[in-house]
């Protein structure tokens, strides 16, 4: 089971461009990165995910070096709506469900 | 619209009550997932299923029980055998294990 290593807070502008990166050392060859967003009293929700190099999607990109033992999600151009809990999960479910762990995920607070 | 739907939003429980968590989607998925989020933690697994009539022991079932006779339901009971049952209860279901999961926006559970 992989296990993922964030900062626990991290602190932001409006405007500013936000990095977050995790670590994965014991990556596995088929396992992939995956990152949530999660409001107070909501359940998490899909960001994005990548396995190698570089994704990005509307809201986020997803950087992943080529040893593939650390990633970074970046948001660009943070808002106060931003402010969330942000995790980082790695795994291929080949284990039905036991190789997703949400640990305690990285605080982001974005300040006006 | 598809998604995941969970009742009630909050939902109070005596001293020695069984308690039942409903969990509903819409989305077609074939697995889902039930977990718990303690103030400032992250999620711990407590079942998972990937298909109708069969389901597999989270990191913390214990004092928990689930059933899956339906593709679109996967309802948690809260047993007295759980001693500390205040929690925020989730709800995500997926394609198949592996892929991104859909959570629904929880049941908060105290006690009397």
């Amino acid at each position: 089971l992989a296990k993922t290593t964030q900062p626990i807070s991290m602190d932001s502008y409006e405007g500013q461009e936000v990095n977050i990166t995790c670590s994965h050392n014991n990556i596995a060859t088929n396992d992939y990165i995956t990152w949530y967003q999660q409001f107070p009293s909501q359940g998490p929700r899909f960001i994005i995910q990548g396995y190698k190099t570089k994704v990005t999607n509307e809201v986020a990109s997803l950087f992943i070096p080529a040893d593939r033992k650390s990633s970074t999600l970046s948001l660009p151009r943070v808002s106060l709506s931003d402010t969330a809990v942000y995790y980082c999960l790695v795994g291929d479910g080949g284990d039905y469900g036991q190789n997703f762990v949400f640990g305690p995920g990285t605080r982001l607070s974005v300040l006006p | 619209d598809g998604g995941i739907t969970q009742s009630p939003k909050y939902l109070f429980r005596k001293e020695g009550q069984n308690v039942t968590l409903s969990c509903e989607q819409n989305l077609n998925h074939d697995a889902m997932y039930w977990y718990r989020q303690d103030p400032g933690q992250g999620l711990r697994l407590i079942y998972y299923s990937q298909i109708v009539n069969d389901f597999q022991k989270g990191d913390i079932a214990e004092g928990y029980s689930v059933s899956r006779e339906k593709k679109e339901s996967f309802p948690l009971t809260v047993t007295s055998a759980q001693k500390n049952p205040t929690a925020f209860y989730l709800c995500a279901s997926s394609k198949r294990d592996g892929q991104p999961q859909h959570f629904g926006d929880g049941t908060r559970l105290s006690i009397l």
